[in-house]
């Protein structure tokens, strides 16, 4: 079936460090990918997505490669700031858009200054 | 931009009441309404995909009888967990599909049952 497989959590980091969360994932057919981050008390946002093979996708220094050859998607920021404190989700849809997500577990990351 | 409204954020009920969560998009029509479960350091899984007007469809494993699914109109979806027991106790998240416009999340809504 389809599925993403997360790093376990928690990522703890200190400010201006590397950021990598694994993502791999299993689906029929050529998949969307997605990240998206929850910050505390808050709803899903989008962060980044990629909707073919070695598009890249990136927002606010976040980035991610969409790896058909490795079915991977992994997360990466340069420099992770307090404020990137939340959890972090990889997920994907393997059928038109609209229909649902299918997600990984979460990570959390926390930050400190 | 696109916001969806989930209401309570919390609650707390007796075993055997029953309890309505409420998502409401507040800026957009929202056509297909996603409701995902989530327990503590699991992934979201998806219950029902709801289209308004329509009944909804259950994944596999889920009770459409325990977990009453409404979309009766473009702005508002709702969940009604009936004759709640603590194992129904878990963060309840909806989800706005916006077609090519992706997706829009409500905040969530902890629901304990003691």
């Amino acid at each position: 079936g389809n599925s993403v497989t997360q790093m376990e959590g928690p990522v703890t980091l200190s400010e201006e460090a590397f950021l990598t969360i694994n993502c791999t994932y299993t689906a029929t057919g050529y998949p969307s990918l997605f990240w998206y981050v929850q910050y505390p008390g808050e709803g899903l946002q989008l962060l980044l997505k990629a909707t073919k093979a070695d598009d890249k996708g990136s927002n606010k220094g976040f980035e991610a490669t969409y790896r058909k050859e490795t079915t991977s998607f992994h997360l990466e920021k340069g420099s992770v700031q307090v404020s990137d404190s939340a959890v972090y989700f990889c997920a994907l849809r393997v059928n038109q858009a609209g229909t649902a997500l299918i997600f990984g577990k979460g990570t959390t990351l926390s930050v400190s200054s | 931009g696109a916001v969806v409204s989930q209401h309570p954020s919390r609650v707390i009920c007796k075993s055997g009441t029953s309890v309505k969560i409420e998502c409401r998009s507040l800026d957009f029509q929202a056509t297909t309404m996603f409701w995902y479960r989530q327990f503590p350091k699991q992934s979201l899984m998806l219950m029902a995909t709801s289209n308004e007007g329509s009944k909804a469809t259950y994944e596999q494993g889920v009770e459409k009888d325990k977990f009453l699914i409404n979309h009766a109109s473009l702005t508002l979806s709702t969940l009604t967990v009936t004759s709640a027991h603590p194992e129904d106790s878990s963060f309840y998240i909806c989800s706005a599909g916006r077609g090519n416009d992706g997706y829009t999340f409500g905040s969530g809504t902890r629901l304990t049952v003691v």
